[in-house]
């Protein structure tokens, strides 16, 4: 069964902190993505990555940073947390196309 | 810019009962439309893809259509039950430089009472 597995599914992490959350995919595809989900505002973009060491902002990309140094792996990185960023972050990819998108099962940050 | 609408913001119904979720998008040029289910503290799980040249998708008791000309789906779901309590959200994918962006309605939170 194909994946996008979030390395965790709840995280507590302290005013500036750096912060980093994986997300691994087995499906071979080319597009990744991260949003955030809040009560009230829905899914919001962060960043993408259509390719490896590729990147594009989002909606929303203020205080995040990405990487992507493998295909099957993106990771979002915030420099220095901020009680703002609590939140659930939600990874998904899809192939270049017209697929669908597949999510992982989230990682909810709570920074204090 | 693109936005995606789903009425009504939640729903409740007894268990039984056939309903329908609708999504209403504001410009037609899409390249598909994904209905996905939402159960509290998850992640996000695909129900139906419906690509943009296709009128309906069905996948047991659920059933997906898109009239792109209205900038309009709806999701079906037959005799509903108490499992199917959850949120649904619709999405619909624009082309963006080199791949495609997901644009997200807020989702019709659904509770089946048994």
């Amino acid at each position: 069964d194909v994946k996008v597995t979030q390395s965790s599914r709840y995280l507590v992490k302290r005013t500036g902190e750096k912060v980093f959350l994986e997300c691994v995919q087995d499906m071979d595809h080319e597009n990744m993505f991260w949003y955030r989900q809040d009560p009230g505002l829905g899914l919001r973009l962060i960043y993408f990555s259509y390719d490896v060491k590729m990147k594009e902002k989002g909606d929303i990309p203020e205080g995040y940073s990405v990487s992507r140094e493998k295909k099957e792996r993106f990771s979002l990185i915030l420099e220095s947390a901020s009680t703002n960023q609590t939140s659930m972050y939600l990874c998904a990819s899809n192939e270049a196309g017209i697929d669908g998108y597949t999510f992982g099962s989230g990682t909810r940050l709570t920074v204090v | 810019k693109q936005e995606v609408t789903q009425i009504p913001a939640a729903l409740s119904v007894p268990e039984g009962e056939n309903l329908v979720l609708n999504c209403s998008f504001t410009d037609s040029a899409i390249y598909n439309l994904q209905w996905f289910r939402q159960d509290p503290g998850k992640g996000l799980t695909s129900l139906l893809l419906i690509q943009s040249s296709q009128r309906e998708q069905t996948s047991g008791r659920l059933n997906a259509s898109l009239d792109k000309s209205s900038g309009r789906s709806t999701l079906y779901i037959a005799a509903s039950q108490p499992g199917d309590s959850a949120t649904y959200l619709c999405a619909v994918r624009q082309w963006t430089g080199n791949t495609g962006k997901l644009i997200f309605g807020q989702g019709t939170t659904l509770q089946v009472k048994p």
